[in-house]
This record gives structure tokens, sequence and C-alpha cells, in this order.
């Protein structure tokens, strides 16, 4: 299976300080998009972050942009200007290949195992 | 405002029992998905659908099977519940995307707390 790795577990970082998650990524595939998504302690999955394996640019979203490298096959996460409202869980993701072989809409998220981020006041 | 609603926030089941987990979203997305989440491990992919009554299997379907008889409803099933089992499950929809590049993203319900006693 195509990985999707996040090495750390847990984060610490002071509120107003930036902050970057990491996460790298397996795949042969030459088109893919990557995704971040946060997980606050009511478990909903809020979608935060998007990148294309073709887009030039780092996707940036407000507070959020991704540091992408795509020769090192990372994709990192920063916030910047962290919030005590920044405290969560925070899943790096990428559409798999086609399971059915073909390229149709047939893709599901691969998932890494998150990090725990803790803003401190 | 778009909305992806599993039927429970919390179940205890006991061994052996069959367990139904319903889903159920109002956007007319093609896709959906069932996703286990345990600590340290991330969500995974169980099974999949793309369409009415078809399904795909994802990396754990294992003691799980699934039912789409209507595009917006899909159910996952425990056909013989065991403690293993004991997990957060999350269900997801989305469109169809046109590519691996698409930056459709996921719609996620806000997970079923599964505990088997």
């Amino acid at each position: 299976a195509q990985k999707i790795t996040q090495t750390q577990p847990g984060m610490f970082v002071q509120e107003k300080e930036a902050v970057t998650l990491d996460c790298t990524y397996d795949t042969s595939d030459q088109s893919y998009g990557l995704f971040w998504y946060k997980q606050p302690s009511s478990g909903e999955m809020i979608f935060l972050i998007y990148q294309g394996s073709y887009d030039e640019q780092n996707a940036t979203e407000g507070r959020y942009s991704l540091n992408f490298q795509k020769a090192r096959k990372s994709a990192n996460l920063v916030i910047s200007a962290s919030q005590l409202g920044d405290s969560a869980m925070y899943f790096c993701a990428r559409l798999t290949a086609a399971l059915l072989g073909a390229d149709t809409g047939r893709r599901a998220l691969t998932f890494g195992s998150g990090t725990r981020l803790q803003v401190q006041p | 405002d778009v909305k992806v609603t599993q039927s429970s926030r919390y179940l205890v089941k006991r061994t052996g029992e069959k367990v139904f987990l319903e889903c159920v979203q109002d956007m007319d997305h093609e896709n959906m998905f069932w996703y286990r989440q345990d600590p340290g491990l991330g969500l995974r992919l169980i099974y999949f659908s793309y369409d009415v009554k078809m399904k795909e299997k994802g990396d754990i379907p294992e003691g799980y099977s699934v039912s789409r008889e209507k595009k917006e409803r899909f159910s996952l099933i425990l056909e013989s519940a065991s403690t293993n089992q004991t997990s957060m499950y999350l269900c997801a929809s989305s469109l169809v995307t046109g590519g691996a590049g698409s930056s459709t993203e996921a719609f996620f319900g806000q997970g079923t707390r599964l505990t088997v006693v």
C-alpha cells in the first residue's frame, strides 16, 4: 500500500508562534492530490487545505500553508500565528490510485497516523 | 450546509451481534466511504462505494460488509461483532473526481464510537 507518514505523534507550540507538521508520502503516480484535515476533540473532520501534484505554487488558506517539496515527497503543513483553538489532531492524506485500475472518479483518501497539536498560552 | 449524518454517536454491542452503522449524505455525492480510526493508526479505509449497489474493498474489509441501495445511504455491517472491532467509525462522501489530482474534498460525518463487549 502507498503510505502516508506523519512522524510527529505530538507537538507543542506557544500561542502566536508558527508550527510545522510533517508529512511524507509514497507514490508512483504522476498526478495526485494531498490534503490536510483537522480533527478537534469533538471528533469531526475539517478540511483545511489541498495541494495538487502539478501545482507550481504552494497552497495557502488563511493561516495555513503547505510546504510542498515534490522531489522529497513531502507536504508539510505550516500554521502561522497559532491560536488556542488550533489544538487538535491533524491528518495528512492523499488520493490513492484508482481502486479499479482505471482513471475514473473511484478514488479514496489514504491517511497518515496523525499529529496531536497542543497550543499553549 | 452540506451534511453527512451517522445514525449513532455512541453504540455498545455484545460480541457476536450483527451491527448496522448507517450513514446518509444530502449532497448527491457518488462516492461514499467507511473508515475506522484507531489511536496511532490514523484512518483506515474499510469499504468504498462509487455508485448505488457498487462497492470496493478498502485496506481492512475483513469482518465487515456494506450496502448501498440508495445513492444517499451507505451502511456498514459487522456480521458478528468482535471486541477488536471496538473503534471510532467515520463515514465520508465526495463527488466523483476527474483524476487523482482533483481537489474534491471528502466530507465526513461526526463519527460513531462503537464498543463491543
